[in-house]
């Protein structure tokens, strides 16, 4: 079964230090996504992404945050400079997009998890 | 705008209990989707289910059943006859897009443990 894929699984990284966080979607889908979940707490969009370009961001997503498709496979989230609320587990996933019943739903990757020390 | 509540935090039972994770949500769209995701203690984010605000009838896949209530709010998900594997943190979602990119608002999240 097609699956989205990350890296890396885990990181650890100083305050102030810039990170990206890579994903391989699934290849025929179209719809890129970022997610966050700090430790304990609910799962919460960051960002969407279309046509090489953010369809839709959140409030968490400022400009210390930015996404990226450099390749026809690899979507990247860069955390410009990371603050110790940055730590938390990021979620890539990805969907088709497509308005057919049991389509567009979103395959999730295993995740990051980002330590800021 | 869209809210999603799990009011249980945690439940606990013995295997091969039945038991219900609750799930209300508030929204003003009259089209939405309604979603289900199990979160093991790998990490990884597992859909379950979907389900969109026109079709109320419930569902049923081996253990996992579904009841989605759209005059009280609620797509509760029921688990018959619990076993270990069910253990996970459970999170119910509401979606407005059928179409195009999909921003998943999720609830808190209920931690079920089964207990053998």
């Amino acid at each position: 079964e097609p699956e989205v894929t990350q890296t890396p699984s885990h990181q650890v990284t100083q305050m102030g230090q810039e990170v990206i966080l890579r994903c391989v979607p699934i290849s025929n889908h179209l719809y890129f996504y970022w997610y966050r979940q700090i430790l304990g707490q609910k799962v919460e969009f960051l960002v969407s992404f279309y046509n090489n370009e953010i369809s839709e961001k959140s409030e968490i997503f400022d400009d210390q945050f930015s996404v990226e498709r450099p390749d026809g496979s690899n979507f990247t989230l860069k955390i410009r400079s990371t603050k110790l609320e940055d730590s938390a587990m990021y979620f890539c996933a990805s969907s088709d997009g497509t308005p057919v019943s049991g389509a567009n739903v979103l395959t999730f990757g295993a995740g990051s998890r980002l330590t800021v020390l | 705008a869209q809210k999603v509540t799990q009011a249980q935090t945690e439940i606990s039972v013995v295997e091969k209990e039945d038991v219900t994770l609750d799930c209300v949500y508030e929204t003003r769209d009259t089209t939405y989707y309604l979603f289900w995701y199990k979160q093991p203690p790998s990490g990884e984010l597992v859909f379950l289910i979907r389900r969109n605000s026109f079709d109320e009838q419930n569902e049923i896949s081996g253990r996992y059943s579904w009841n989605f209530q759209k005059s009280t709010s609620s797509f509760n998900f029921t688990i018959t006859a619990s076993q270990v594997v069910d253990s996970a943190v459970y999170f119910c979602a509401l979606s407005e897009a059928f179409q195009g990119a999909q921003k998943l608002v999720f609830g808190q999240g209920t931690r079920l443990t089964i207990n053998p």
